[in-house]
């Protein structure tokens, strides 16, 4: 199986301010027929359940405000908040889909500081 | 709207069983690939198994092969987890979740899943 390492465990980043997770897969998920990394991205909240974000590494999601990007290939991701806001507080996960069985990274907490 | 809703949860003792389900309301069901993914309590994610839009390819996690089967019922709209032999470590929220288009398995859409606690 895919190990995804996500690093820190946890930030604490100011309103307004740039917030980085980034994700390590344990091999590369990169398809080379079609160029793209298998690589997606989750928000979780507390008491909900996972909202996908992003996927094939930077495409976001319908609805997905801008100031959340990916980029990465290979084995390393980032997913980047460019400008903090409250109701970004949340654990986000990253998550390989290259092979299966589909696995996550164990997340990362952002908290306000 | 758009929706997947889980139900089936509860307590029950290490061995026994249960039989998860889950509707699916205002897309096309029948067009889509879908999965189960639970997360134990204070966790992260761990996909559980997946199943073919028209059910005919099936997968399942190591931990849960050989206890646990997936099923749907196209006509109905609607996504089955039958779960026997059940651990203690089977504790957790179990999610329903869309497969991405043309079968890529990112999750689009996911219920607000159901809680299932083995326990004696």
């Amino acid at each position: 199986d895919i190990v995804m390492t996500q690093s820190p465990d946890s930030l604490a980043v100011s309103l307004g301010e740039r917030a980085t997770i980034n994700c390590k897969s344990s091999q590369g998920v990169l398809y080379s027929s079609n160029n793209k990394n298998y690589l997606a991205w989750y928000q979780q909240k507390p008491g909900q359940p996972p909202k996908l974000l992003i996927y094939w590494t930077s495409t976001r999601e319908s609805g997905v405000p801008d100031r959340f990007s990916g980029s990465g290939s290979g084995t390393d991701f980032t997913l980047t908040i460019s400008s903090l806001q409250a109701e970004d507080v949340a654990v986000y996960y990253c998550q390989q889909y290259y092979n299966t069985p589909p696995t996550f990274g164990q997340g990362t907490r952002v908290e306000i500081k | 709207e758009v929706q997947l809703v889980e139900s089936g949860g509860g307590l029950v003792q290490p061995g026994g069983s249960l039989r998860l389900s889950c509707a699916a309301s205002e897309f096309t069901f029948s067009s889509y690939d879908m999965s189960w993914v639970r997360q134990a309590p204070g966790k992260g994610l761990e996909w559980v198994s997946y199943i073919r839009d028209s059910g005919t390819t099936i997968y399942y996690a190591d931990s849960v092969k050989g206890r646990f089967t997936i099923s749907r019922d196209n006509a109905k709209n609607s996504l089955f987890l039958q779960m026997n032999t059940l651990r203690v470590e089977d504790t957790a929220v179990y999610f329903c979740a869309r497969v991405g288009a043309r079968g890529n398995w990112y999750f689009d859409l996911w219920g607000r899943g159901t809680l299932v606690t083995v326990s004696s």
